[in-house]
């Protein structure tokens, strides 16, 4: 079945650093990938989304590219801030375009 | 606008009591979502709603858990009798519809479950 598949956290950096947090998944056809983010005691926020091969999703410093050849969906930002400090959570929108499946989430920890 | 809607925020109980969720989705939205996250685990579907019939449920305990959407807007999540392995925060999430690659998802800030 549909899965996704994220880097081990937690992820310790100091501010301005350049973060990458690495994202593959499995799935039948090409499925919506998307980057949630959780922030202390709060709900998942939406971060970015891409919805076909070679998409690039944007938002807030952030970015990741649909890859399709490896299937991947990884997370940059050039900078990181205190602020970024959080987990972030890679998901794919099932094949019938209903449900998301998430991965295990990354925990980010940056200090200044 | 309103975000998606969830009550209570934490709720503390014993084991082999009763608990209840409420979700209010975003105005509009026909689908609705709710889903189980354990700490140090990323979200898992417990149960999708169209308006008010069910198109997922397969991965909800139904001897335990209990769903409805009456009215095709607001929404509750019971639990009973609960167990210590339930202690979870529970997201409700809502979108315009499901079945379409532009789909987005939009999710409450949790109800905060501790089984004791």
């Amino acid at each position: 079945g549909d899965s996704v598949t994220q880097m081990e956290g937690p992820v310790t950096l100091s501010e301005e650093a350049f973060l990458t947090i690495n994202c593959t998944y499995t799935a039948t056809g090409y499925p919506s990938l998307f980057w949630y983010v959780q922030y202390p005691g709060e709900g998942l926020q939406l971060l970015l989304k891409a919805t076909k091969a070679d998409d690039k999703g944007s938002n807030k410093g952030f970015e990741a590219t649909y890859r399709k050849e490896t299937t991947s969906f990884h997370l940059e930002k050039g900078s990181v801030q205190v602020s970024d400090s959080a987990v972030y959570f890679c998901a794919l929108l099932n094949q019938a375009g209903t449900a998301l499946i998430f991965g295990k989430g990354t925990t980010l920890s940056v200090s200044s | 606008e309103a975000g998606v809607a969830q009550s209570p925020r934490y709720k503390i109980i014993e084991k082999r009591q009763s608990v209840a969720f409420w979700c209010n989705p975003i105005s509009g939205h026909a689908t609705l979502y709710w889903y189980q996250q354990i700490l140090g685990q990323g979200p898992k579907l417990l149960i999708q709603f169209q308006n008010n019939g069910v198109v997922d449920d397969s991965q909800l305990p139904k001897d335990r858990f209990s769903a409805e959407r009456l009215k095709g807007v607001d929404s509750t999540l019971k639990i009973q009798p609960a167990k210590l392995e339930d202690s979870a925060v529970y997201l409700c999430a809502s979108s315009l519809a499901a079945g379409h690659s532009g789909n987005t998802i939009y999710f409450g800030e949790g109800s905060w479950l501790t089984v004791v």
